[in-house]
């Protein structure tokens, strides 16, 4: 079964500085990988998706990813924070077989705060 | 905004009441997902719809239950509410396939007192 794990609940910098959120999956086969963003009250926005192409991945608002099979990550990273990136972002594992029958498997999030 | 609706925003029942969420999915996708969201967690995958078809279903108990529309709306009933189903319910849908992105609604914030 595929799993997901973000290590760090809440990340904090400062605006400007690097951000790095990170993530790791556990899957038997070749996985497909979501970065997505929630902010208060608010539903979930994708930021950018590894389907097994390039696996440098970049996304919306500045934000790219690694896919690095040999230590099972897809870390998210930005170069330079700024205030409206404050958000919870998840990781999550798409599952399931090669017809319809897919859910997505979720990390427990990972909050992230940025100070002026 | 992703052209996923979902009402009402919010809604507070008592323990023991049912209640129905509903979707409207994204114009051209015929899969809609639902998910729990406690307070500080990640989404809890609660099942799937397929052309008016569950195919799929994560851990959650008989009580609740769904229906997908031919237009491919949706709706999600919980009967028996109890104060643990309180969290943010999602509803996601998308095209086919496992690389598919999801597209969510903005959510119901459902509070059992």
């Amino acid at each position: 079964a595929q799993s997901v794990t973000q290590l760090g609940s809440h990340v904090s910098v400062s605006e400007g500085a690097l951000v790095l959120l990170r993530c790791n999956y556990s899957s038997s086969v070749p996985p497909y990988l979501f970065w997505y963003v929630q902010y208060p009250n608010q539903g979930l926005q994708l930021l950018l998706k590894y389907t097994s192409a390039a696996t440098l991945v970049k996304g919306i608002n500045g934000f790219e990813a690694e896919f690095k099979k040999s230590e099972t990550s897809f870390h998210l990273t930005k170069p330079s924070a700024h205030m409206s990136d404050a958000a919870e972002y998840f990781c999550a594992v798409s599952d399931g077989d090669a017809g319809n029958n897919r859910k997505l498997i979720w990390g427990l999030g990972t909050s992230l705060a940025v100070n002026p | 905004e992703t052209g996923v609706t979902q009402s009402p925003t919010h809604l507070i029942k008592t323990r023991g009441q049912q209640v129905t969420l509903r979707c409207s999915s994204q114009s051209g996708h015929n899969t809609v997902s639902w998910y729990q969201q406690a307070l500080g967690q990640g989404p809890q995958f609660i099942f799937q719809y397929y052309r008016e078809e569950e195919n799929g279903r994560g851990n959650f108990p008989p009580r609740f239950s769904g229906l997908q529309f031919p237009n491919y709306s949706s709706e999600l009933n919980v009967n028996a509410l109890e104060l643990d189903d309180s969290a943010l319910y999602l509803c996601a849908s998308s095209p086919s396939g496992l690389d598919a992105e999801a597209f969510f609604g903005q959510g119901t914030r459902l509070t059992v007192v």
